[in-house]
């Protein structure tokens, strides 16, 4: 089965408003995660990525949290855009460089 | 980063034939893998593609089922044989560029409809 799992299959943000996508995993040996934003017809497409010895990366309107712990991580949207609608996928790379995608979570922006 | 070009885009096929996928890379990269879409669904690794030797495949993906080429470091092919209605998926190829710190890249995959 999948080791990678998101909370919630569907989110509706409003314009403006910042999104929050998150992500259990139950390896706690993985070491490197990547999330990928896949628009419809289209191939994921990279996002941001981080590794274990790091809690935070943050990137272009994202930021990616990595919580050991708990086994947690979530994708921060500021300002959501209408061009943030789509699938988001974490990824957790099992063994040089092979994924095991979650189940996605629709993201739906409201104008 | 990579550019991915998978051929075709798009196929309708007919049940009990076989279908091959290119997957071309504008750079030399280190790894290649394929990935299968089902509709709705996440995405799960069919093989890795390795550079002059067979593939390796996940389980509950065999060969001869989807046999893999990859002649050097920037094709690969993946045949989808003997299809049936529940092939219909997205196919899709994955590339792994060390120089860019292991980034993995997705083409933008080829959608199977077999009827």
């Amino acid at each position: 089965g999948e080791s990678v799992g998101l909370h919630l299959p569907t989110l509706s943000v409003q314009e403006g408003d910042n999104s929050i996508i998150n992500c259990a995993y139950s390896n706690s040996a993985s070491d490197y995660f990547i999330w990928y934003k896949q628009e419809s017809g289209k191939g994921p497409q990279f996002i941001i990525d981080i590794r274990s010895n790091m809690d935070k990366r943050q990137g272009q309107r994202v930021t990616v949290l990595l919580n050991k712990t708990v086994k947690h991580l979530s994708l921060q949207i500021a300002a959501t855009q209408p061009g943030d609608s789509a699938v988001y996928f974490c990824a957790e790379n099992m063994d040089d460089y092979k994924l095991s995608f979650g189940a996605g979570t629709t993201v739906t922006v409201r104008a | 980063s990579a550019v991915i070009s998978q051929k075709p885009s798009r196929d309708i096929c007919q049940r009990g034939t076989s279908l091959t996928i290119q997957c071309q890379v504008d750079s030399q990269v280190t790894m290649m893998f394929w990935y299968r879409q089902q509709p709705g669904q996440s995405l799960t690794l069919i093989a890795t593609a390795n550079q002059g030797s067979e593939a390796t495949y996940e389980s509950g993906f065999v060969i001869d089922k989807f046999p893999i080429s990859r002649p050097n470091l920037t094709f690969s092919t993946l045949t989808v044989s003997n299809m049936s209605p529940e092939d219909s998926s997205i196919y899709l190829c994955s590339v792994a560029v060390a120089l860019l710190g292991g980034e993995l890249f997705f083409g933008e995959g080829s959608r199977l409809t077999v009827l």
